[in-house]
Protein backbone atom coordinates (compact mmCIF):
# COMPACT_ATOMS: atom_id res chain seq x y z
CA UNK A 1 0.00 0.00 0.00
CA UNK A 2 2.37 2.81 -1.13
CA UNK A 3 -0.36 5.47 -1.34
CA UNK A 4 1.72 9.27 -1.56
CA UNK A 5 4.98 8.52 -2.07
CA UNK A 6 7.61 11.71 -1.94
CA UNK A 7 11.27 12.04 -3.26
CA UNK A 8 13.36 12.78 -1.37
CA UNK A 9 12.70 12.70 2.10
CA UNK A 10 15.58 15.05 3.24
CA UNK A 11 17.45 17.59 1.04
CA UNK A 12 19.61 20.36 2.14
CA UNK A 13 20.33 23.57 -0.85
CA UNK A 14 22.58 25.98 -1.14
CA UNK A 15 20.53 29.59 -1.71
CA UNK A 16 19.88 30.29 -5.44
CA UNK A 17 20.19 26.34 -6.15
CA UNK A 18 17.24 24.55 -7.96
CA UNK A 19 15.61 21.62 -7.24
CA UNK A 20 12.46 19.73 -7.77
CA UNK A 21 10.80 17.53 -4.76
CA UNK A 22 8.75 14.87 -6.41
CA UNK A 23 5.50 13.01 -5.66
CA UNK A 24 3.38 10.23 -6.61
CA UNK A 25 0.11 8.55 -6.03
CA UNK A 26 -1.16 5.51 -6.61
CA UNK A 27 -5.21 5.64 -5.62
CA UNK A 28 -6.11 7.03 -9.02
CA UNK A 29 -6.71 10.28 -7.37
CA UNK A 30 -7.86 13.05 -9.91
CA UNK A 31 -6.72 16.09 -7.16
CA UNK A 32 -2.99 16.67 -5.63
CA UNK A 33 -1.90 19.24 -3.40
CA UNK A 34 1.34 20.51 -2.32
CA UNK A 35 1.99 21.78 1.32
CA UNK A 36 4.52 23.26 3.07
CA UNK A 37 4.33 23.25 7.32
CA UNK A 38 6.60 25.88 9.26
CA UNK A 39 6.86 25.90 13.40
CA UNK A 40 3.54 27.46 14.79
CA UNK A 41 2.09 27.64 10.94
CA UNK A 42 0.15 24.62 10.78
CA UNK A 43 -0.06 23.71 6.65
CA UNK A 44 -0.41 26.42 4.19
CA UNK A 45 -1.47 25.29 0.68
CA UNK A 46 1.28 26.16 -2.10
CA UNK A 47 -0.37 24.99 -5.08
CA UNK A 48 -2.55 22.29 -6.25
CA UNK A 49 -3.81 20.47 -9.47
CA UNK A 50 -7.96 19.66 -9.84
CA UNK A 51 -7.23 16.95 -12.52
CA UNK A 52 -4.01 15.88 -14.72
CA UNK A 53 -3.50 19.27 -17.19
CA UNK A 54 -4.87 21.81 -14.66
CA UNK A 55 -2.58 23.87 -11.88
CA UNK A 56 -3.53 26.28 -9.33
CA UNK A 57 -1.58 29.04 -6.89
CA UNK A 58 -2.77 28.08 -3.14
CA UNK A 59 -1.91 30.47 -0.21
CA UNK A 60 1.89 30.96 -0.70
CA UNK A 61 3.25 30.15 -4.49
CA UNK A 62 5.92 32.36 -4.73
CA UNK A 63 9.11 30.52 -5.37
CA UNK A 64 7.31 27.56 -6.38
CA UNK A 65 6.58 26.49 -10.03
CA UNK A 66 4.60 22.53 -10.15
CA UNK A 67 3.75 20.20 -12.89
CA UNK A 68 1.58 17.85 -12.95
CA UNK A 69 3.00 15.33 -15.26
CA UNK A 70 0.24 12.54 -15.60
CA UNK A 71 -2.70 11.59 -13.40
CA UNK A 72 -0.09 9.77 -11.09
CA UNK A 73 2.18 12.73 -10.63
CA UNK A 74 3.15 16.13 -9.60
CA UNK A 75 6.05 17.70 -9.00
CA UNK A 76 7.18 20.39 -7.13
CA UNK A 77 10.25 23.13 -8.85
CA UNK A 78 12.30 25.58 -6.41
CA UNK A 79 14.06 27.46 -9.43
CA UNK A 80 16.29 29.69 -7.31
CA UNK A 81 16.21 28.43 -3.40
CA UNK A 82 15.95 30.81 -0.36
CA UNK A 83 16.43 30.42 2.94
CA UNK A 84 12.68 31.13 3.88
CA UNK A 85 11.95 27.99 1.71
CA UNK A 86 13.31 25.88 4.34
CA UNK A 87 10.61 23.82 5.47
CA UNK A 88 8.91 21.17 5.49
CA UNK A 89 6.65 19.94 2.24
CA UNK A 90 4.01 17.37 2.28
CA UNK A 91 2.09 16.16 -1.30
CA UNK A 92 -1.37 15.08 -0.72
CA UNK A 93 -4.02 13.67 -3.02
CA UNK A 94 -7.92 13.72 -2.29
CA UNK A 95 -10.59 10.71 -3.00
CA UNK A 96 -13.50 11.57 -4.64
CA UNK A 97 -16.97 10.55 -3.66
CA UNK A 98 -17.84 9.94 -0.56
CA UNK A 99 -16.10 12.01 2.38
CA UNK A 100 -13.92 13.37 -0.25
CA UNK A 101 -10.85 12.19 2.14
CA UNK A 102 -6.99 13.61 1.25
CA UNK A 103 -4.03 11.46 1.72
CA UNK A 104 -0.75 12.75 2.97
CA UNK A 105 2.94 11.83 1.66
CA UNK A 106 5.61 11.50 4.75
CA UNK A 107 7.22 14.62 3.92
CA UNK A 108 10.35 16.01 2.68
CA UNK A 109 12.94 18.09 4.92
CA UNK A 110 14.53 20.70 2.90
CA UNK A 111 17.27 23.21 4.33
CA UNK A 112 18.31 25.76 2.55
CA UNK A 113 21.70 27.44 3.63
CA UNK B 1 -11.89 33.63 3.86
CA UNK B 2 -11.46 30.22 5.75
CA UNK B 3 -9.63 30.13 9.07
CA UNK B 4 -9.22 27.23 11.55
CA UNK B 5 -8.01 28.47 15.53
CA UNK B 6 -6.86 25.97 17.36
CA UNK B 7 -5.92 25.58 21.34
CA UNK B 8 -2.74 26.45 21.84
CA UNK B 9 0.05 23.79 22.86
CA UNK B 10 1.85 22.55 24.22
CA UNK B 11 -0.25 19.82 25.95
CA UNK B 12 1.48 17.52 28.95
CA UNK B 13 -1.10 14.87 30.39
CA UNK B 14 -0.70 12.04 32.58
CA UNK B 15 -1.70 8.80 30.99
CA UNK B 16 -5.46 7.65 31.39
CA UNK B 17 -6.38 11.62 31.64
CA UNK B 18 -9.13 13.09 29.38
CA UNK B 19 -8.30 15.14 26.70
CA UNK B 20 -9.42 17.81 24.90
CA UNK B 21 -8.40 20.17 22.43
CA UNK B 22 -10.42 23.01 21.06
CA UNK B 23 -10.95 24.00 17.59
CA UNK B 24 -13.01 26.62 16.38
CA UNK B 25 -13.50 27.56 12.51
CA UNK B 26 -14.91 30.30 9.88
CA UNK B 27 -15.88 29.47 6.71
CA UNK B 28 -17.96 30.48 3.92
CA UNK B 29 -20.41 28.13 2.71
CA UNK B 30 -20.73 24.78 4.23
CA UNK B 31 -16.98 23.11 5.42
CA UNK B 32 -16.01 19.16 5.86
CA UNK B 33 -14.47 19.58 9.50
CA UNK B 34 -11.19 17.01 10.08
CA UNK B 35 -9.01 15.90 12.80
CA UNK B 36 -5.66 14.93 11.71
CA UNK B 37 -2.79 13.49 13.91
CA UNK B 38 0.87 13.44 12.70
CA UNK B 39 3.42 11.12 14.83
CA UNK B 40 6.71 12.34 15.00
CA UNK B 41 9.11 12.12 11.39
CA UNK B 42 5.57 11.33 9.87
CA UNK B 43 3.02 12.31 7.60
CA UNK B 44 -0.33 13.63 8.48
CA UNK B 45 -2.96 10.43 8.88
CA UNK B 46 -6.75 11.47 8.71
CA UNK B 47 -7.94 10.73 12.50
CA UNK B 48 -11.72 11.60 12.23
CA UNK B 49 -14.20 13.40 10.02
CA UNK B 50 -17.37 14.83 10.32
CA UNK B 51 -19.18 16.76 7.06
CA UNK B 52 -22.45 18.52 7.72
CA UNK B 53 -23.99 19.81 11.25
CA UNK B 54 -24.35 17.36 14.24
CA UNK B 55 -22.37 14.83 12.85
CA UNK B 56 -19.71 13.36 15.19
CA UNK B 57 -16.46 12.13 14.14
CA UNK B 58 -14.66 9.25 15.63
CA UNK B 59 -11.82 6.42 15.45
CA UNK B 60 -9.17 5.11 18.11
CA UNK B 61 -10.81 5.98 21.12
CA UNK B 62 -11.00 10.28 19.94
CA UNK B 63 -14.42 11.75 19.25
CA UNK B 64 -15.03 15.24 17.49
CA UNK B 65 -19.11 17.13 17.24
CA UNK B 66 -19.58 19.05 14.51
CA UNK B 67 -21.28 22.29 15.97
CA UNK B 68 -22.34 24.82 13.86
CA UNK B 69 -24.01 27.36 15.99
CA UNK B 70 -20.92 27.55 17.99
CA UNK B 71 -18.77 26.78 15.16
CA UNK B 72 -16.70 24.26 16.94
CA UNK B 73 -15.11 20.68 16.29
CA UNK B 74 -13.19 19.74 19.47
CA UNK B 75 -11.61 16.82 20.00
CA UNK B 76 -12.14 14.36 23.34
CA UNK B 77 -10.95 10.98 24.56
CA UNK B 78 -11.60 9.81 27.77
CA UNK B 79 -8.40 8.10 28.49
CA UNK B 80 -5.28 8.92 26.87
CA UNK B 81 -2.07 6.64 26.30
CA UNK B 82 1.70 7.27 25.79
CA UNK B 83 1.34 6.33 22.22
CA UNK B 84 -1.43 9.41 21.84
CA UNK B 85 1.58 11.74 22.02
CA UNK B 86 1.67 13.56 18.77
CA UNK B 87 0.59 16.88 16.83
CA UNK B 88 -2.92 17.18 16.41
CA UNK B 89 -4.55 19.51 13.57
CA UNK B 90 -8.11 20.69 13.21
CA UNK B 91 -8.64 21.48 9.27
CA UNK B 92 -11.99 22.22 7.26
CA UNK B 93 -12.34 21.19 3.81
CA UNK B 94 -14.14 23.58 1.27
CA UNK B 95 -14.66 22.80 -2.79
CA UNK B 96 -13.06 25.53 -4.52
CA UNK B 97 -14.12 24.68 -8.32
CA UNK B 98 -13.09 20.94 -8.92
CA UNK B 99 -10.73 20.54 -5.81
CA UNK B 100 -11.34 20.46 -2.62
CA UNK B 101 -8.77 22.71 -0.46
CA UNK B 102 -7.99 21.85 3.48
CA UNK B 103 -7.55 25.12 5.73
CA UNK B 104 -5.18 23.90 8.82
CA UNK B 105 -4.97 25.15 12.55
CA UNK B 106 -1.58 25.91 13.74
CA UNK B 107 -1.17 22.45 15.31
CA UNK B 108 -1.34 21.43 18.84
CA UNK B 109 1.84 19.57 20.16
CA UNK B 110 0.18 16.85 22.71
CA UNK B 111 2.80 14.38 25.02
CA UNK B 112 1.40 12.15 27.17
CA UNK B 113 3.42 10.73 30.41
CA UNK B 114 3.35 7.29 31.82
Amino acid sequence: NAGVTQTPKFQVLKTGQSMTLQCAQDMNHNSMYWYRQDPGMGLRLIYYSASEGTTDKGEVPNGYNVSRLNKREFSLRLESAAPSQTSVYFCASRSTGTGNTIYFGEGSWLTVV
Amino acid sequence: GNSVTQMEGPVTLSEEAFLTINCTYTATGYPSLFWYVQYPGEGLQLLLKATKADDKGSNKGFEATYRKETTSFHLEKGSVQVSDSAVYFCALGISSGSARQLTFGSGTQLTVLP
